[in-house]
């Protein structure tokens, strides 16, 4: 089935580790993107891709890194410089380069925990 | 950051019931809205996408409706059913601040049988 894929589901982490979340998708989408949700407020950008070895910032990208070396692919990494890391993590992707009328897939998310 | 608002936060209904909340964004720059559906331990699925000023998009029992000059959308659930359960979330997006979703806290609705 097509869709977009992330892992681990969970995963738990010693303050000043950093830590990769996965995103795969097979959809043959272009734009990439990655959101943080924290309760009570709307999903917040961090990093998204409309193209391959292309990245840019969102709101919020101060502590995290990512890379896009294929089309399927787009790593998140949560660095130690990210002061409150714990947090819901969602992976999306889009048909149209910035999702501007083309709705996002989301895969089932990732929940660190820092410990 | 450009503000969406969402209300009610949470709402709590009979089955059967039909309900509405509302998406508040700035009207200005406008360019796209979004609603999506996200059920527990599942992944947001979108239920519209809508661009024009007037638009009005159904899906089954559920329907949107869109005022770009004064800035709101209305999402509507007709005869609510314990499967509508779940989180509601609206994005904008905003011409000035390029192609990115800018999206509210979501309205929870949970609907008793």
């Amino acid at each position: 089935d097509g869709g977009i894929t992330q892992s681990p589901k969970y995963l738990f982490r010693k303050e000043g580790q950093n830590v990769t979340l996965s995103c795969e998708q097979n959809l043959n989408h272009d734009a990439m993107y990655w959101y943080r949700q924290d309760p009570g407020q709307g999903l917040r950008l961090i990093y998204y891709s409309q193209i391959v070895n292309d990245f840019q910032k969102g709101d919020i990208a101060e502590g995290y890194s990512v890379s896009r070396e294929k089309k399927e692919s787009f790593p998140l990494t949560v660095t130690s410089a990210q002061k409150n890391p714990t947090a819901f993590y969602l992976c999306a992707s889009s048909n149209y380069a910035g999702a501007r009328t083309g709705e996002l897939f989301f895969g089932e998310g990732s929940r660190l925990t820092v410990l | 950051i450009l503000n969406v608002e969402q209300s009610p936060q949470s709402l709590h209904v009979q089955e059967g019931d039909s309900t509405n909340f509302t998406c508040s964004f700035p009207s200005s720059n406008f360019y796209a809205l979004h609603w999506y559906r996200w059920e527990t331990a599942k992944s947001p699925e979108a239920l519209f996408v809508m661009t024009l000023n007037g638009d009005e998009k159904k899906k089954g029992r559920i329907s949107a409706t869109l005022n770009t000059k004064e800035g709101y959308s209305y999402l509507y659930i007709k005869g609510s059913q314990p499967e509508d359960s779940a989180t509601y979330l609206c994005a904008f997006i905003n011409v000035e601040y390029g192609n990115k979703l800018v999206f509210g806290a979501g309205t929870i609705l949970r609907v008793k049988s």
